[in-house]
């Protein structure tokens, strides 16, 4: 069975200082991963994709994937409480994407 | 209208109904894709469509039924439903079920309730 590990949260974390989300996949095979960020009650959004191992940048948002140790994270620096949402993991093996259960990220005032 | 679109956005229905959802796509994509998310539980993916054929049922029960007339157009046919499958129903699309870098784009959702 194919999962996509994710601490469910909350993770809460001080607006300005950076938020670190992580996520775990069981398949080696896997090529593609994704964050998606769904806010309550609104469908998910994506927001990065990273293929290769090392870091992506894209504004506040840097996803990192270690494909050895089968992990992908997702830093945002100085986090906004606009960035309060539930961050969904989902990883592409083949033809079939698995999404993680999500993180609920609650950034405080 | 861009992107894709889900109707209606709510729904209420009774088990003896029959309803349908609806998700077009404005992107050109050829591939659609029908989830179901329920409370504290992973997106769990229903049917998929490519390039209007069924390529994947994940073992949905036959109360829920697709159908993809063309490439920008999905329903999902509901019939005699239970409780348990209120749920908030996702309707997705990307450019092809088979590329690597296949990235999906979701609609706003129906959220379903049966009482």
């Amino acid at each position: 069975q194919k999962e996509v590990e994710q601490n469910s949260g909350p993770l809460s974390v001080p607006e300005g200082a950076i938020a670190s989300l992580n996520c775990t996949y069981s398949d080696r095979g896997s090529q593609s991963f994704f964050w998606y960020r769904q806010y309550s009650g609104k469908s998910p959004e994506l927001i990065m994709f990273i293929y290769s191992n090392g870091d992506k940048e894209d504004g506040r948002f840097t996803a990192q994937l270690n494909k050895a140790s089968q992990y992908v994270s997702l830093l945002i620096r100085d986090s906004q409480p606009s960035d309060s949402a539930t961050y969904l993991c989902a990883v592409k093996g083949g033809d079939k994407i698995i999404f993680g259960k999500g993180t609920r990220l609650h950034i405080l005032p | 209208e861009t992107g894709v679109t889900q109707t209606p956005r709510h729904l209420v229905m009774g088990m003896t109904n029959k309803k349908s959802l609806k998700c077009e796509q404005h992107l050109g994509h050829n591939a659609m894709y029908w989830y179901k998310q329920s409370a504290k539980k992973p997106l769990e993916l229903m049917f998929v469509y490519n390039f209007k054929e069924q390529t994947e049922n994940n073992s949905v029960p036959s109360r829920f039924s697709p159908e993809c007339p063309n490439s920008s157009h999905l329903f999902l046919h509901l019939h005699t439903l239970q409780p348990e499958d209120s749920a908030l129903y996702l309707c997705a699309s990307s450019q092809d079920r088979g590329l690597a870098k296949e990235t999906q784009y979701f609609g706003p959702g129906t959220r379903l309730l049966v009482l």
